[in-house]
């Protein structure tokens, strides 16, 4: 089972479309949660991080769910902006810590 | 503005060369990280480094050096021994690693990249 993981997707979807992605983590003990956002041959940037309550900023909201050990990400009313890689990222405490990035979903929003 | 560079953007190598990829950062950052990039795949952590005159190798870092000799400044060198050099390489930063007994981490802040391609 890999550390972390995403649908590849890709998702294609309507502009205004809510989009949800999910993304599953192997170790019971991370306490760091992020979703970066990636633009094509671009650096990755921070969308959000994830906290315990759930947290939302304008139109996204991250939910964290310890029990099952998976995040999400929502996207309400979809821009044509949104479309890009959406990297799951968290941080692995076994042998060490370190940061593992999830390979990432792919979001295309279509007119 | 205070950011993270690296340089050169395009970097073309041939086969048996040694290269230096820059990755300087102006934020006070203590950690800095090099990861790459292949396409379909998750970023793969190469080196990282929580402070000065320290670092860490990651998950591959075979064929890689890298230096932390100054807090802005983490090259990194790729070299003949690297079998498949041709990637898309990240050099981040954050606040603070997981050090000292902290097991969180805070979030990295990433350079523009800089892809090499092995001729």
């Amino acid at each position: 089972r890999k550390e972390v993981e995403q649908d590849p997707g890709p998702f294609n979807v309507p502009e205004g479309a809510t989009v949800a992605f999910n993304c599953t983590y192997s170790n019971s003990a991370s306490q760091s949660f992020f979703w970066y956002r990636q633009d094509c041959r671009k650096e990755p940037k921070l969308l959000m991080s994830v906290y315990s309550s759930g947290n939302e900023d304008g139109r996204f909201t991250a939910q964290l769910n310890r029990a099952s050990q998976y995040i999400s990400l929502l996207i309400r009313d979809s821009k044509l902006s949104d479309s890009a890689t959406y990297l799951c990222v968290v941080n692995i405490v076994t042998g060490g810590n370190k940061l593992v990035f999830g390979a990432g979903t792919i979001l295309r929003v279509k007119s | 503005d205070g950011g993270i560079t690296q340089s050169p953007k395009y970097l073309f190598r041939k086969e048996g060369q040694n290269v230096t990829l820059s990755c300087e950062q102006n934020l006070n950052h203590d950690a800095m990280y090099w990861y790459r990039q292949d396409p379909g795949q998750g970023l793969r952590l190469i080196y990282y480094s929580q402070i000065v005159n320290d670092f860490q190798k990651g998950d591959i870092a075979e064929g890689y050096s890298v230096s932390r000799e100054k807090k802005e400044s983490f090259p990194l060198t790729v070299t003949s021994a690297q079998k498949n050099p041709t990637a898309f390489y990240l050099c981040a930063s954050s606040i603070r690693g997981a050090s000292g007994g902290r097991s969180s981490y805070n979030e990295q802040f990433f350079g523009p990249g800089t892809r090499l391609t092995v001729l």
